[in-house]
Formats: C-alpha cells, sequence, structure tokens
C-alpha cells in the first residue's frame, strides 16, 4: 500500500523559510515522479512543484518559481520542498502526491498534507 | 498559469446523473489526453477518479466516467449515492511551460 507522510509544517513570519519532507512507502521510490499541489483554506487545489524519478526535470508554478525548489532522496525514499521567501498568499495545506508523465500526469496517491501558516 | 473553468456548483438526486464540465484551452485540454479528475472529501486529502480523459483507477466505481470535446472535459456521475457528495477537482497537463493546471473546483451535493 502506498504512503505518503508530510513533515516540516507550521507557523513561520513572512520572508522566512521552511523545509517540508515528505516520507514515501509502499511503492518503488525511485522510479515514480513526485509532486507538490497546495490548497489555501477554503479554496481549490494548486500544483507547486513536481520532479522526476531521476531529478533531471524540475518543474514549478509561476506562483512559487525563484523562492521554491523540490528535491529528493532515492536511497531515504523522501522527497522535499525548500520554501524561501515566504509569503502570506503561501499559507496552505501542501500535499505530496505520486505521478507523472507515466501516470498521464494524474496525482495516483496523496499524502494527508502539512499546513504551513505564514504570518506575523 | 491560468486555472481550468468549473462550474462552483452542481447537485442531482440520488439515483440521477449529473455532469461536470472542465473548460480549458486548445494549449492543455484542447492539445493532450491527459485531463484527470480527483473527489475530495470534506477534511480529507484528494483522490483520483479519473485518469487520462477516460480511464478509472482500480477501486473507482464505473459509475463515474469522462470524456472531452475539443477544450473542454466533462465527469460524469450516474446512479449518484450520497457518498458522492464532494468536491471535484479536473487538471490537465499543459506542457512544460504550464506543465500543470487545476479547475476551480465543482461542490456536488446529493439532494
Amino acid at each position: 500500500e502506498v504512503h505518503l507522510l508530510e513533515s516540516g509544517g507550521g507557523l513561520v513570519q513572512p520572508g522566512k523559510s521552511l523545509r517540508l519532507s515528505c516520507a514515501a512507502s509502499g511503492f518503488t521510490f525511485s522510479v515514480s515522479a513526485m509532486g507538490w499541489v497546495r490548497q489555501a483554506p477554503g479554496k481549490g487545489l494548486e500544483w507547486v512543484s513536481c520532479i522526476s524519478y531521476n531529478s533531471v526535470f524540475k518543474f514549478y508554478a509561476d506562483s512559487v518559481k525563484g523562492r521554491f525548489t523540490i528535491s529528493r532522496d532515492n536511497s531515504e525514499s523522501m522527497v522535499y520542498l525548500q520554501m524561501n521567501a515566504l509569503r502570506a498568499e503561501d499559507t496552505a495545506v501542501y500535499y505530496c502526491a505520486k505521478g507523472g508523465l507515466m501516470t498521464g500526469y494524474a496525482y495516483t496517491d496523496w499524502g494527508q498534507g502539512s499546513l504551513v501558516t505564514v504570518s506575523s | 498559469q491560468s486555472a481550468l473553468t468549473q462550474p462552483p456548483s452542481a447537485s442531482g438526486s440520488p439515483g440521477q446523473s449529473v455532469t461536470i464540465s472542465c473548460t480549458g484551452t486548445s494549449s492543455d485540454v484542447g492539445a493532450y489526453n491527459y485531463v484527470s479528475w480527483y473527489q475530495q472529501q470534506p477534511g480529507k486529502a484528494p483522490k483520483l477518479m479519473i485518469f487520462e480523459v477516460n480511464k478509472r483507477p482500480s477501486g473507482v466505481p464505473d459509475r463515474f466516467s469522462g470524456s472531452k470535446s475539443g477544450n473542454t472535459a466533462s465527469l460524469t456521475v450516474s446512479g449518484l449515492q450520497v457518498e458522492d457528495e464532494a468536491d471535484y477537482y479536473c487538471s490537465s497537463y499543459g506542457s512544460d511551460n504550464n506543465y500543470l493546471v487545476f479547475g476551480g473546483g465543482t461542490s456536488l451535493t446529493v439532494l
């Protein structure tokens, strides 16, 4: 059974940094593309970033480009989202999700989410 | 990266069918057969219901079906059940310059 567990969320001041982690299990992580999707309180889903299985390809939403960095460690089955220069509008639940080209750009499995609150 | 357009709400009675639309552009929905649909129950993570326009993951009831015409994709839920009440989101691949875009979501009410 696929299991994705996010951690690292919390309250952070505007302009500061935070790193989210996602621990994956139950599937062959090293051949799976991964992504992050966020959901602001009471709002819809917004795609944030994704990374190919071998870290060669990384894509970002315009809203986070230049501030967020996605990475992964296949030896540890972990994916990360480094978030810098955080803004109030980055406040959201951040979901780690499994999927990419091989799944028709669909996210087949999701974590339970990690809440990031950006506020002074 | 503009969001795909979905109606904010939809409704139907148990046993009826309802269709939710998802309108994009010739650069995303119209260009690729990479439309997905997700169901999100309150307080829960999204669940994949349809991928590649009309394919159902294992375990998703065949009451859920997807289609596409031009720049508009659709999700049809037949034989509505109370447990189908949820928010539904579409998404589409849109090339490397606009990798993935979601719709604004549709709140489905089963009356």
